[in-house]
C-alpha cells in the first residue's frame, strides 16, 4: 500500500499568514504515461463532510478560491494557502489515487493563533 | 446540483449485518465509478470501497475485503455498501463519494451515515 505522511500534524495561525502543509508518498505518484500525479486535497470543516480542492497535485477544482495552491511532483507535495482566513481553519488531507487501496494522509489541522 | 444522500445507518451489535444506501442525483450516476469513504470518531479518513460505473470492477480495502459488499443499481441511481460481520472497528461515519472520468479523485461527497457497532 501506498504510505502518505503529511506534516506538520497541526498548525497554528493568524488570519493572513501564509501557510503550507507537505505531503510525502511512500512511491512516486507521478504516471509516466501521462506525466500526471495521481495526488488531491481535501479540505474538512468541523461537523462537514471532506471538500475536493485539489487534484492532479496542482489543478483547482471549479469554485476554490486562487489561495489555494497545489504543488509538488512524483514523491513530495505541498498545499500553500496563501492570506490565511478564518473561514479556512480545518483539517486538510492528502490522498493518492495512483493505485488501490487509494490512502490518505493522516491531516493537517489548522488553527487560529 | 449534485446529491449524494446516505442513509440505513445505526447501532448494530458485533456480529451482526448492516445495508447502507446512497442516492445519487444531479449527475448521470450510470457513468461515474462510485466509492465509500469512512471515518472512526475523532480519526482521519479512510478509503474502503470503488465499484465502476458499470459494476464490471469492484475493489476493496483490506480491512473490509470478504466482510463488506459494494454494488449499485444505475436503473434507481443508488449505490449501496452491505456490511457482515461487524466489529467494533467498524464504528465511523460512512461517506458515499463520486468518482471523476480520469482518475479516482472525489469530487462530490455525501453528507454520511453513522454506524456503531457495540454490545
Amino acid at each position: 500500500d501506498i504510505v502518505m505522511t503529511q506534516s506538520p500534524s497541526s498548525l497554528a495561525v493568524s488570519a493572513g499568514e501564509t501557510v503550507t502543509i507537505n505531503c510525502k508518498s511512500s512511491q512516486s505518484l507521478l504516471y509516466s504515461g501521462n506525466q500526471k500525479n495521481y495526488l488531491a486535497w481535501y479540505q474538512q470543516k468541523p461537523g462537514q463532510s471532506p471538500k475536493l480542492l485539489i487534484y492532479w497535485a496542482s489543478t483547482r477544482q471549479s469554485g476554490v478560491p486562487d489561495r489555494f495552491i497545489g504543488s509538488g511532483s512524483g514523491t513530495d507535495f505541498t498545499l500553500t494557502i496563501s492570506s490565511v482566513q478564518a473561514e479556512d481553519l480545518a483539517i486538510y488531507y492528502c490522498q493518492q489515487y495512483y493505485d488501490t487501496p487509494y490512502t490518505f494522509g493522516a491531516g493537517t489541522k489548522l488553527e487560529l493563533k | 446540483e449534485v446529491q449524494l444522500v446516505e442513509s440505513g445507518g445505526g447501532l448494530v451489535k458485533p456480529g451482526s449485518s448492516l445495508k447502507l444506501s446512497c442516492v445519487a442525483s444531479g449527475f448521470t450516476f450510470s457513468s461515474y465509478g462510485m466509492h465509500w469513504i469512512r471515518q472512526a470518531p475523532k480519526k482521519g479518513l479512510e478509503w474502503i470501497a470503488l465499484i465502476y460505473y458499470d459494476s464490471s470492477n469492484k475493489y476493496y480495502a483490506d480491512s473490509v475485503k470478504g466482510r463488506f459488499t459494494i454494488s449499485r443499481d444505475n436503473s434507481k441511481n443508488t449505490l449501496y455498501l452491505e456490511m457482515n460481520s461487524l466489529r467494533s472497528e467498524d464504528t465511523a461515519m460512512y461517506y458515499c463519494a463520486k468518482g471523476c472520468y480520469s482518475g479516482d479523485y472525489f469530487d462530490y461527497w455525501g453528507q454520511g451515515v453513522m454506524v456503531t457497532v457495540s454490545s
